[in-house]
């Protein structure tokens, strides 16, 4: 039972137009929602975060939304630069403050 | 922020011994410890959580023989595979709740790469 869900395995953008990634999850218990890069071989770098009573979060080039009803959250990067290829993860914070990831989106942004 | 220390980086061993992964953290109390598998291509599954001075929590389906928990301080947390086999080949992360992300946050250790052969 995948309870995070990233349907898009892979995003490829032009450097400065926006990236756009998306997460569904289905526990409404879920209090919490983390975004994280990671590079190959190395651990989840935090990214930007968003409590499950708000709707936007919005830090530097980064922001994240978040629909409860749909159950939906996505990432915003704009403007995209080539620094920021890297595999995206959404995260949700539900029992005992584990974290269920999603399955991963791999962003490719081209100069 | 906070420094998780996972060590070794990577390790290569042979079918039917045992590996130790350790991680430390550095400049901050982790009373908890969560840790991680990933399998290529796909998302972090929490294995198991370790807390400080008690037995740990292991997700359904981890055998808790196999991968033995140790978090004996309150700045080093142990993952030992036991009798490990080509199939425990995996990236394996460490994760700590982070004071300095606010209530919500975590830092991750940078994975350990084991293969098994």
């Amino acid at each position: 039972d995948q309870q995070v869900k990233q349907n898009s395995p892979s995003l490829s953008v032009q450097e400065g137009r926006i990236s756009i990634l998306n997460c569904d999850y289905t526990n409404s218990m879920f209090d919490y929602f983390l975004w994280y890069k990671k590079y190959p071989a190395e651990g989840p770098t935090f990214l930007i975060s968003i409590s499950s009573i708000k709707d936007k979060n919005e830090d530097g080039r980064f922001t994240v939304f978040l629909n409860k009803s749909a159950k939906h959250l996505s990432l915003h990067i704009v403007p995209s630069q080539p620094g920021d290829s890297a595999v995206y993860f959404c995260a949700a914070r539900g029992r005992g403050s584990r974290l269920t990831f999603g399955e991963g989106t791999q962003l490719t942004v081209n100069p | 922020g906070a420094v998780v220390s996972q060590h070794p980086s990577w390790v290569i061993c042979k079918s039917g011994t045992s590996v130790k992964i350790e991680c430390r953290s550095l400049d901050f109390q982790a009373t908890t410890m969560f840790w991680y598998r990933q399998f290529p291509k796909q998302s972090l599954m929490l294995m198991a959580t370790s807390n400080e001075g008690s037995k740990a929590t292991y997700e359904q389906g981890v055998e808790k023989d196999k991968f033995l928990i140790n978090h004996a301080s309150l700045t080093l947390s142990t993952l030992t595979v036991t009798s490990a086999h080509p199939e425990d080949s995996s990236f394996y992360i460490c994760s700590a709740p982070d004071p300095g992300q606010g209530y919500y946050g975590y830092t991750f250790g940078s994975g350990t790469r084991l293969t098994v052969v």
